[in-house]
């Protein structure tokens, strides 16, 4: 089974900051990688697949890359909306596996 | 819009079999995999299990001695039931839709059911 690991595992950042959240696979997943946004008590919304493109009605401002074991999602300028649980998501191989999460709160 | 709605018990006895199930409407339900994925209070995400329109499934193998996904197409639904439920199946429990060929990510959710494992 692939084990995806997230970090940090909360982050503490100011609206219009840049962040950057990571994601590690524990082998090669190629760019089979998704990552969701969850707000309290709400399902996860998909943000961006195949590594870095976008789900239609996504900002600009999200954006992802990456390859193989080593994936990042950026948030260039960070908004009010964005302060929520960041997942990542491999499907290279059964059984899909979600990263624990990053927490992006506010500073 | 295609929307997922989803029901089934809240509350399930210890040993007991967990039935939840998930309507699709406003859309098409061939060409997907209809997935169940569950999270546990202030925890990360993990996929259950999946079904197509045909009935072709795939299971975590984590949790497949005790799940059954099954597909009622005449009513675009499926199901999901959990057995041998303990406290450590406490989750919310999402129904999803996944893309087919390589895109196997989530695109569409529903709601969630918190389901509480006591007796």
């Amino acid at each position: 089974d692939i084990q995806m690991t997230q970090s940090p595992s909360t982050l503490s950042a100011s609206v219009g900051d840049r962040v950057t959240l990571t994601c590690r696979a524990s082998q090669n997943i190629n760019i089979w990688l998704a990552w969701y946004q969850q707000k309290p008590g709400k399902a996860p919304k998909l943000l961006i697949y195949k590594t870095s493109t976008l789900e239609s009605g996504v900002p600009s401002t999200f954006s992802g890359s990456g390859s193989g074991t080593e994936f990042t999602l950026t948030i260039s300028s960070l908004q009010p909306d964005d302060f929520a649980t960041y997942y990542c998501q491999q499907y290279n191989s059964y059984p899909l596996s979600f990263g624990q999460g990053t927490k992006l709160e506010i500073k | 819009q295609v929307q997922l709605q989803q029901w089934g018990a809240g509350l399930v006895k210890p040993s007991e079999t967990l039935s939840l199930s998930c309507a699709v409407y406003g859309g098409s339900f061939s060409g997907y995999y209809w997935t169940w994925i569950r999270q546990p209070p202030g925890k990360g995400l993990e996929w259950i299990g999946e079904i197509t329109h045909s009935g072709n499934t795939n299971y975590n193998p984590s949790l497949k001695s005790r799940v059954t996904i099954s597909v009622d197409t005449s009513k675009s639904q499926f199901s999901l039931k959990l057995s041998s439920m303990t406290a450590a199946d406490t989750a919310v429990y999402y129904c999803a839709r996944k893309y087919g060929s390589s895109s196997w990510y989530f695109d569409l959710w529903g709601r969630g059911t918190l389901v509480v494992v006591s007796s």
